[in-house]
């Protein structure tokens, strides 16, 4: 089955500094991948699609330059929360669509970080 | 037009017991429904998903109810047991675009 891997699973950064989270598609090409963001006990609201070889679509309300998502190749999107505040601490999760065999969203693990 | 309900928000059901989770959307265009499971502290991980030609779906013990006139469509588990007690979410997307999620139902199954 399809296979996404998601680093780092958590992270500690101090206010101010830049943090990259990588989304990688481990047995299938993904031209398009998903960044979302998840709040406590609340569902996954949708920041930004990436598209391989081309800008990410960012959602209403998501700074594109708070969080720049690059997906340079067709199995690796990254995004990265520039000048991270407490705010920004967060639970987020990427997914890539597999085609092979139908629809097929499938879902890191997640990226739990804490601006401290 | 691009929200999916979903409801209860929290379920308790006892260990044997059917649970019941139900999903409304708008947009008739939507044509895949996805049902996902997520752990704490985990991704989500697809359950079982639907497409509007078919309605009902039927994977071990999880089964989708879809009812096309109605825009709705129902995840039943059962036999439900302790192992199931996670965060469900259902979801709708249109033409590979991007996953709608619904809201979430926290469900608790007690042995």
């Amino acid at each position: 089955g399809a296979v996404v891997s998601q680093h780092p699973s958590r992270v500690i950064c101090k206010s101010g500094t830049s943090v990259k989270i990588e989304c990688r598609s481990l047995d299938f090409q993904a031209t398009t991948m998903f960044w979302y963001r998840q709040f406590p006990k609340q569902s996954l609201m949708l920041m930004a699609t990436s598209n391989e070889g081309s800008k990410a679509t960012y959602e209403q309300g998501v700074e594109k330059d708070k969080f720049l998502i690059n997906h340079a190749s067709l199995t690796l999107s990254t995004l990265t929360v520039t000048s991270a505040h407490p705010e920004d601490s967060s639970f987020y999760i990427c997914s890539a669509r597999d085609t092979r065999g139908g629809y097929g969203y499938t879902f890191g693990s997640g990226t739990r970080l804490t601006v401290v | 037009q691009q929200q999916v309900k979903q409801s209860p928000q929290s379920l308790i059901v006892q260990k044997g017991g059917i649970s019941i989770i139900n999903c409304a959307y708008e947009n008739t265009a939507f044509d895949y429904f996805p049902w996902y499971q997520q752990f704490p502290g985990k991704g989500p991980a697809l359950l079982i998903a639907i497409r509007p030609d078919v309605s009902e779906k039927k994977e071990g013990r999880f089964t989708i109810s879809f009812n096309k006139s109605a825009k709705q469509f129902s995840l039943h588990i059962m036999d439900s047991q302790p192992g199931d007690s996670a965060t469900y979410f259902c979801a709708a997307s249109y033409n590979t675009d991007k996953l709608i999620f619904g809201t979430g139902t926290r469900l608790q199954v007690f042995p």
